[in-house]
């Protein structure tokens, strides 16, 4: 079966560092892109940017960029996002997905069950 | 970029069925992607490509894609089909997934 297994919520101080992973199973972790999607309280879903295990290309959205780092470690199968200093407009759940191709462009067709990041003073 | 609309809310009674939106310019060129979301569990891919159903997905979800509207359709809708759904397409001038803004299914 496969499976994205994310780690557990997180409660944090702004300012402080953070990182969150996604460990795959049950399938060639370094065949896919995986992509972190954030939903951020009584909000829709946003794609942050992806990451490609087989040799940590990773890919921002403009949103992002600058904001957060996606980094991979094939060995272990494990995709992580992280944060350098937390803001409290972090506070959200956090997804992991897969990335497949589809005909015109990428869907997620494996979803990890999310990390709920909460930052507060 | 690519903006993606969704109607915020759609209810149905159980055995109907239910028809959720999404608008973009020429969406039929793109190809189309809906999530299911309950509450406290991961997205569930539940059409890609407009029409096609990963397996373990049932028949009573269906998708099209024409001129300038995607729906997902549920038939016969069941109580544990209320969720949040949201489409997808593939935005080639920024080269990355743009999702709408969610619908959220109501089982009356």
């Amino acid at each position: 079966e496969v499976q994205l297994v994310q780690s557990g919520a997180e409660v944090k101080k702004p300012g402080e560092s953070l990182k969150i992973s996604c460990k795959g199973s049950g399938y060639s972790f370094t065949d896919y892109w995986i992509g972190w999607v954030r939903q951020m309280p009584g909000k829709g879903l946003e794609w942050m940017g992806m990451i490609y295990p087989g040799d940590s290309d990773a890919r921002y959205s403009p949103s992002f960029q600058g904001q957060v780092t996606f980094s991979a470690d094939k060995s272990i199968s494990t995709a992580y996002l992280q944060w350098s200093s937390l803001k409290a407009s972090d506070t959200a759940m956090y997804y992991c997905a897969r990335h497949v191709i589809g005909r015109y462009g990428d869907y997620m067709d494996v979803w990890g069950k999310g990390t709920t990041v909460s930052v507060s003073s | 970029s690519y903006v993606l609309t969704q109607p915020p809310s759609v209810s149905v009674a159980p055995g109907q069925t239910a028809s959720i939106t999404c608008g973009g310019s020429n969406i039929r060129s793109k190809s189309v992607h809906w999530y299911q979301r309950k509450p406290g569990q991961a997205p569930l891919l539940v059409v890609y490509d407009d029409s096609d159903r990963p397996s373990g997905i049932p028949e009573r979800f269906s998708g099209s894609n024409s001129g300038n509207t995607a729906t997902l359709t549920i038939s016969r809708v069941e109580a544990g089909d209320e969720a949040d759904f949201y489409c997808q397409v593939w935005d080639r001038s920024s080269d990355h997934p743009i999702f709408g803004g969610g619908t959220k299914l109501t089982v009356l």
